[in-house]
Order: C-alpha cells, then structure tokens, then sequence
C-alpha cells in the first residue's frame, strides 16, 4: 500500500495563476482532508470530506475549493493564487471508525508563490 | 491567548540526556489530548496519547494536567534519532464534530 500519496512535491506559481493539488489514498478511508502549514502555526484546517461527493469548510478554506469526486482522491484548487497561500500543504485521511488521532499524512507538497 | 501553546525551542541536549516539553491548552472542555512528531520537511505522525494517568511508551512518557490546563512530554535518554519537532495536538468535541488543534511544535536538537 503507497498509503497518502501527494502530487505535486513541489511547484512555484505566479500570483493569479491557479493549480490543483491531488491528494490519493489506498486505504478505503471514507474522510479525507486537507491542511496548511506555517512558520510559526501549526496545522489549520483548509477543507475536508466525510465521503464521496461531500466537502465542508475547515478553519482556513477562504482562496481554495475541493472536490471529492472519487474515494480514494480529493483535489484541493487554487483559483487565482496570492502570495499568503505560500505554504507547505498536508493531505490526510482516517477511517470513519476511528478517531482523529489515527489520521494519515501525505508528504505534503510545498507551493511558492511568487 | 492561542488555543494550543508550545515553546518553540529549539531545545539543544547532549545525548543520553533527559528532556521535557510542556504545551498549554486554552479549552478546559478539551477532550484528547496527543503528541506527534514531525521530522524535517516531512508530515507528522503520531507518537503517543495522553492521558491523565499517565502514560510511557519506552523511552517517552506524557502527562495530563486538566487543573493546569497543560500536557507534557519526557523523553529519558535522548538519541540522536529523537532530533525533531513535536507537536502537541489537542482535540474538542463540538456540535459541528470534533475539531482538532496543532500547537507550533517544540524542536529538539539532540547533539553528540
């Protein structure tokens, strides 16, 4: 099992440019989520899914939209990014009978935006 | 106030030392209560729970403290390999589900 996978590791963007970020588990967990990281703070909360077809707003989710089309994948979009989105992003995901603890990481992908 | 608080250290020790980090919750309705370590540009994992009885898991050991409102973590004879951030995570049960909180992390710098 290759667990939580994440592409890209790393990619620079120019300011109102837009990427996807895929995040993919092997795992047949039913959530999934996704999270930024900062100097300085730790992990918020971008935006999450309890299931296929459904996302909900975390913490942060303002400059972002998901989907969660497929089980296994959930997409996190930048539309038009900006440079306070300048940030290490981790993906996650856990079963549904378990508890927050047991969530799994992604490598994370770091994204520069210039 | 932060919900979670860390120092951020770093926290230099020689090896074979013994170490102790505190972190600081700001929600007295906080349910759990976990450490987890975060290597240098890797994701985090999860080291160990906490409880308020206590809890050891060889060389690691974490402690609640719900009147003090804080959690801790001892690490007895440092090795080089325990060099890395540590995360302390708090979770609240709330009725929107339970949110779950990162503290900054404490870095520890084991040196020989």
């Amino acid at each position: 099992n290759a667990g939580v996978t994440q592409t890209p590791k790393f990619r620079v963007l120019k300011t109102g440019q837009s990427m996807t970020l895929l995040c993919a588990q092997d795992m047949n967990h039913e959530y999934m989520y996704w999270y930024r990281q900062d100097p300085g703070m730790g992990l918020r909360l971008i935006h999450y899914s309890v299931g296929e077809g459904t996302t909900a707003k975390g913490e942060v989710p303002d400059g972002y939209n998901v989907s969660r089309l497929k089980k296994q994948n959930f997409l996190l979009g930048l539309e038009s990014a900006a440079p306070s989105q300048t940030s290490v992003y981790f993906c996650a995901s856990r079963p549904r009978r378990g508890g927050m603890e047991t969530q799994y990481f992604g490598p994370g992908t770091r994204l520069l935006v210039l | 106030r932060k919900e979670v608080e860390q120092d951020p250290g770093p926290f230099n020790v020689p090896e074979g030392a013994t170490v102790a980090f505190n972190c600081t919750y700001s929600n007295s309705a906080s349910q759990s209560f976990f450490w987890y370590r975060q290597d240098c540009r890797k994701e985090p994992k999860l080291l160990m729970s906490v409880y308020s009885s206590g809890n050891e898991d060889g060389r690691f050991t974490a402690q609640l403290n719900r009147a003090s409102q804080y959690i801790s973590l001892l690490i007895r004879d440092s090795k080089l390999s325990d060099s890395a951030t540590y995360l302390c995570v708090v979770i609240l049960l709330t009725g929107g589900g339970n949110k779950l909180t990162f503290g900054t992390g404490t870095q520890l710098k084991v040196e020989l």
